[in-house]
């Protein structure tokens, strides 16, 4: 079965770019149709924030969507989240998974100074 | 951007049954909305459960199943079990985005 995991820094500063890998094993990162993110911030609910197809089309969360930029490492069975000038509401788990199927256990990274 | 609607909190009885639903600001929630729920308990990632609105996984239990119902997307529980308490997120595909409910807390009491 396909297993899934996120990897990347726990603290980014104010307005700097978070960066967030999502390492696939167990199976082929070209197979499937899509694979996505989402996050959730500490008491609250999940908040989807992208997705890319295995063609290489993106599809983005509207709310997000001038911020983030998603991409595939097909070679190295990994796809990528970025999310650019974060400020603290950006502080959650975030989560990467195989199209809402499979899913990391997810990663906190806190925005602070 | 549409609003999904969960109910904030429900309790059901060991054994009992009981129904979650996912409501869409936009309207009667269909089959093209492709509602997948998904059972989450803390430090745990995600569970996906049912996907375009009343398909299992092969791992679901039985006692779960999904529909729709009177305009929304429906979760029923059937035969609770202590260790069905979590947060129940539904999640619809609407107009091209994902969009989130904000999780209804299962109680088993």
């Amino acid at each position: 079965q396909v297993q899934l995991q996120e990897s990347g820094p726990g603290l980014v500063k104010p307005s700097q770019t978070l960066s967030l890998t999502c390492i696939v094993s167990g199976g082929s990162i070209s197979s499937g149709n899509y694979w996505t993110w989402a996050r959730q911030p500490a008491g609250k609910g999940l908040e989807w924030i992208g997705l890319i197809y295995t063609s290489g089309s993106t599809n983005y969360n509207p709310s997000l969507k001038s911020r983030i930029t998603i991409s595939v490492d097909t070679s190295n069975h990994q796809f990528s989240l970025k999310l650019s000038s974060v400020t603290a509401a950006d502080t959650a788990v975030y989560y990467c998974a195989r199209e809402w199927t499979n899913w990391g256990q997810g990663t906190l990274v806190t925005v602070s100074s | 951007q549409t609003v999904v609607t969960q109910e904030p909190s429900l309790t059901v009885s060991p054994g009992g049954t009981v129904t979650l639903t996912c409501a869409a600001s936009t309207g009667a929630v269909t089959g093209a909305y492709y509602t997948n729920w998904f059972q989450h308990k803390p430090g745990q990632a995600p569970r996906a459960l049912i996907y375009s609105t009343s398909n299992k996984h092969s791992w679901t239990p039985a006692r779960f199943s999904g529909s729709l119902l009177g305009g929304k997307g429906a979760l029923t529980l059937s035969g609770a079990q202590p260790e069905d308490e979590a947060d129940y997120y539904c999640l619809l595909y609407c107009g091209g985005a994902w969009v989130f409910g904000g999780g209804t807390k299962l109680t088993v009491l």
